[in-house]
């Protein structure tokens, strides 16, 4: 079975923290992805990577940084937690695009709570 | 920007009716997919349809897709009280993969 692990399911951090949100796919996917999904706003993309070192921003980046130095470790960093980061982050994962989009294999979630 | 917005946000069905959801979207596609969501968990992909294709099933599930009108519609026949979840539908942009705000489905007993 496809897997992908987030190593926290539920994180509670306190403001000026910083945070690191591991995410591990055993799938040799190259894309990978961080969402965030908050009540009444959905799914929206962080941050996502085509391949190893490799990163590109999604619609709400400010705040967040990645890092991927190996290609089944995606990681999303909170410099400086704020309360306003308190929801359900999502990472993803899934194949090449090549021109038509692939199903994204999904973790179960982490959700912060940033005091 | 959303670039896939459900309707209804809820929706509320005895088990055993069909449920229908739909999905529009804003800009051209080359495929759109449709995700569900068990309360607190994470997607779990259902079903892709390619921006060539108007119809697709796959179980109980039924996915049709009109580009002319920019539109998707999910239909799960025969409801279980295991379908309680929230729906999604998916588009590309560019090279992301852009989520609508979902459609909570609630069987009833």
């Amino acid at each position: 079975d496809v897997k992908v692990t987030q190593s926290s399911r539920y994180l509670v951090k306190r403001t000026g923290e910083k945070v690191f949100l591991e995410c591990v796919q055993d799938m040799d996917h190259e894309n990978m992805f961080w969402y965030r999904q908050d009540p009444g706003l959905g799914l929206r993309l962080i941050y996502f990577s085509y391949d190893v070192k490799m990163k590109e921003k999604g619609d709400i980046p400010e705040g967040y940084s990645v890092s991927r130095e190996k290609k089944e470790r995606f990681s999303l960093i909170l410099e400086s937690a704020s309360t306003n980061q308190t929801s359900m982050y999502l990472c993803a994962s899934s194949t090449p695009w090549t021109g038509h989009t692939g199903e994204l294999f999904f973790g179960e979630g982490s959700r912060l709570t940033v005091l | 920007s959303q670039q896939g917005e459900e309707d209804p946000q809820a929706l509320s069905i005895q088990e055993g009716e069909n449920a229908t959801m739909n999905c529009s979207y804003k800009t051209s596609i080359n495929n759109l997919q449709w995700y569900r969501q068990n309360s607190g968990r994470g997607l779990v992909h259902l079903i892709l349809i390619r921006s060539n294709e108007r119809e697709k099933h796959s179980g109980r599930l039924r996915v049709t897709l009109d580009t002319s009108k920019k539109s998707s519609s999910l239909l799960i026949t025969a409801s279980r009280a295991a379908d309680t979840a929230s729906y999604f539908c998916a588009t590309d942009r560019y090279d992301k993969i852009i989520f609508g705000k979902g459609t909570r489905l609630h069987i009833l007993p």
